[in-house]
Order: structure tokens, then C-alpha cells, then sequence
């Protein structure tokens, strides 16, 4: 069974461009969560999805993030206008319908730098 | 918000030493895990105990959750536990707050 598949793996944006992150979750899953690993520090919550539907946004930046995740395709974390601050690890996560308490699983994150 | 402080924030060993890390809660919570992060970034999860004790080969973990705090043991280290191991918490299924980690070095 795949893992939660995240990509582009690295990702280089300048300033003011747009980042665009996608995750697509284990088989199965309808549950995706995003985290943000800022340099030489631990995970943030930044975002819980579940298909179509936002459940708890409360660790997103108030402006230029948002997220999606369609009835289709993988969850998009996007980022606009991008500043160097934004330069992280991004990681996804995802689990089944239940929500029941369960290890989280990371994918391999997207390493964004702003130049 | 939960606090989370991890101890030691560094630890050298060499190889086949044993070793403690640390972990405390500021407050109780539901959901404890122990993630290990390679020199390629990628983050493992280790353990899912919100309380008594796990074992995983020459891994093992300990929650005292009425203390809030948590244990993890490596034993006979490789130089492929090297990396960094976070412990994280929460009262929710997925809102976890990480700790800021223990850089492990294992050296041959």
C-alpha cells in the first residue's frame, strides 16, 4: 500500500510568486492534516481537512494560505505571494473516516524555499 | 496551549550505547506519539502511547500519563538512529503540539 504521497518534493518560488502543495492521502483515507516545520524547530498544526470540507484552520496564517481538498484529485496547500518567512518543510498526513485516535503517518514533506 | 519540553535538546553516543529521552506534558492529553526524523528529513512515527509501555525491536516507550510525561529507550544504538526524535501531544486525533526535539548522534 502507498504511503501519503506529497509532491514536488522540493520546491524553489521567489518572492510574490505562487506555492501550490499537494497531497494525496493513503488509500481509504478522507482525513488530510497539514504541518509546517519551520527550520531547527518541531511540526505545527496548520490545517485539518476532510473531503470538501474545512473541520479546523486554527494553525493557518490568516492571509495567503488556504487549502482545499476535493471530492477529486490530492489536498492543495496554497501560498501566495510567497516571503522568505514561508521557507519550511510542509508535511501531510492523513487517516480513515473514523477520526478515532491512530498513529499519525507523514508523507516526505515539500521543502519550499523563498529566494 | 500544551507545552512540550524534551530532554536533552542533544545526546552523542557511541555505537551500541543506550540511551533515555525525555518528555514532558504541561498538561494531560489523549494522544502521545514519538516521531523519529532521518538526515533526510523524513519523519517516522514510532510510537502511538497515550500511556504504559511499548516495545518495537530495540525501541521501547514509556508514558506515565497521571505524571504527563513520557520515556523513549534506544538500546544497543546504530548509527541509523541518528536524526532527530520528536515527542508530540494533544487531546484531539489529530491536533498534535511537538516538542522541539533531541538531536541524536551515533557515532561508529
Amino acid at each position: 500500500n502507498a504511503g501519503v504521497m506529497q509532491n514536488p518534493r522540493h520546491l524553489v518560488r521567489r518572492r510574490g510568486q505562487e506555492a501550490r502543495l499537494r497531497c494525496s492521502p493513503m488509500k481509504g483515507h478522507s482525513h488530510v492534516y497539514w504541518y509546517r516545520q519551520l527550520p531547527e524547530e518541531g511540526l505545527k498544526f496548520m490545517v485539518y481537512l476532510q473531503k470538501e470540507n474545512i473541520i479546523d484552520e486554527s494553525g493557518m496564517p490568516k492571509e495567503r494560505f488556504s487549502a482545499e481538498f476535493p471530492k477529486e484529485g490530492p489536498s492543495i496547500l496554497r501560498i501566495q505571494q510567497v516571503v522568505r518567512g514561508d521557507s519550511a518543510a510542509y508535511f501531510c498526513a492523513s487517516s480513515p473516516p473514523a477520526g478515532t485516535f491512530s498513529p499519525l503517518h507523514f508523507g516526505n514533506g515539500t521543502r519550499l524555499t523563498v529566494t | 496551549g500544551i507545552q512540550v519540553e524534551q530532554s536533552p535538546p542533544d545526546l552523542i553516543l557511541q555505537e551500541g550505547a543506550n540511551s533515555t529521552l525525555r518528555c514532558n506534558f504541561s498538561d494531560s492529553v489523549n494522544n502521545l506519539q514519538w516521531f523519529h526524523q532521518n538526515p533526510w528529513g523524513q519523519l517516522i512515527n514510532l510510537f502511538y502511547i497515550p500511556s504504559g509501555t511499548k516495545q518495537n525491536g530495540r525501541l521501547s516507550a514509556t508514558t506515565v500519563a497521571t505524571e504527563r510525561y513520557s520515556l523513549l529507550y534506544i538500546s544497543s544504538s546504530q548509527t541509523t538512529d541518528s536524526g532527530v526524535y520528536f515527542c508530540a501531544g494533544g487531546g484531539s486525533n489529530y491536533k498534535l503540539t511537538f516538542g522541539k526535539g533531541t538531536l541524536l548522534t551515533v557515532n561508529p
